[in-house]
C-alpha cells in the first residue's frame, strides 16, 4: 500500500493562531486526499475531500474558511487550521486514493493542542 | 454522518482467544472495510468485503457480510497481545467517494 507522512506528528499553539499540517503521499499519485478528525476515543469524522488541482469539497457542518485545504500536487495536500481555538484540539488524520480506489491509506495523524 | 455501529465498544480478552466484533449500518453501500487503529496513530487498512460477498479471509481473520441484516462481523482468531487495538468498519457506497466510519472497538488481549 502507499506510505503516508503528516507533518507535524503533534502541536501545541496558542488560541487565535494558525497551523499548517502537511499531508504527504511519498510513493503513491494521489489524485484525492481525505482529511478526518478524531476526538479522544470517538470515530474519524471525514471534514472534506480534495482533489487535486480543485477545491476541497466539505462535509456538512465544516467550516471551509476555517479549515483551509490546498491539493496543489499529486502527493501534498496541506490543511490549515485558521484562528484555532481550544475545541478545534483534536487528532487530524490525511488518507490518500486515486480516487476510484477502493482503499484509503491513511498518515500516521497530527495531535493538535490549542492552548 | 455516523453510519457504521460496532459492538462491543470494549473487548477484554485473553490470548489465544477468538475476538468477534459487530458492526451494522444503516444504508445501502458497495463495500466494507475493516481498519485498525493503535493508540495515537493512523488507520490501517485489514480487509474489504464488497456487497455481493459473503465472507472473506486474510490470516487470522474472517469478515462476513449479511446485507439483508446490513451487518458484518470480524472474528480475530488465536489473538495476541500485539492485536490490541481499536477496530473500526467503514462503508463504502455505490459512488465510490467516501468512507463512512463506525464509533469502533477497542481491544484489549492480556498475556
Amino acid at each position: 500500500g502507499a506510505v503516508v507522512s503528516q507533518h507535524p506528528s503533534r502541536v501545541i499553539c496558542k488560541s487565535g493562531t494558525s497551523v499548517k499540517i502537511e499531508c504527504r503521499s511519498l510513493d503513491f499519485q494521489a489524485t484525492t486526499m481525505f482529511w478526518y478528525r478524531q476526538f479522544p476515543k470517538q470515530s474519524l469524522m471525514l471534514m472534506a475531500t480534495s482533489n487535486e488541482g480543485s477545491k476541497a469539497t466539505y462535509e456538512q457542518g465544516v467550516e471551509k474558511d476555517k479549515f483551509l485545504i490546498n491539493h496543489a500536487s499529486l502527493t501534498l495536500s496541506t490543511l490549515t487550521v485558521t484562528s484555532a481555538h481550544p475545541e478545534d484540539s483534536s487528532f487530524y488524520i490525511c488518507s490518500v486514493s486515486t480516487g476510484y480506489q477502493e482503499t484509503q491509506y491513511f498518515g500516521p495523524g497530527t495531535r493538535l493542542l490549542v492552548l | 454522518s455516523q453510519q457504521g455501529e460496532e459492538d462491543p465498544q470494549a473487548l477484554s480478552i485473553q490470548e489465544g482467544e477468538n475476538a468477534t466484533m459487530n458492526c451494522s449500518y444503516k444504508t445501502s453501500i458497495n463495500n466494507l472495510q475493516w481498519y485498525r487503529q493503535n493508540s495515537g496513530r493512523g488507520l490501517v487498512h485489514l480487509i474489504l468485503i464488497r456487497s455481493n460477498e459473503r465472507e472473506k479471509h486474510s490470516g487470522r481473520l474472517r469478515v462476513t457480510l449479511d446485507t439483508s441484516k446490513k451487518s458484518s462481523s470480524l472474528l480475530i482468531t488465536a489473538s495476541r497481545a500485539a492485536d490490541t487495538a481499536s477496530y473500526f468498519c467503514a462503508t463504502m457506497n455505490s459512488g465510490y467517494s467516501t468512507l463512512t466510519f463506525g464509533k469502533g472497538t477497542m481491544l484489549l488481549v492480556s498475556p
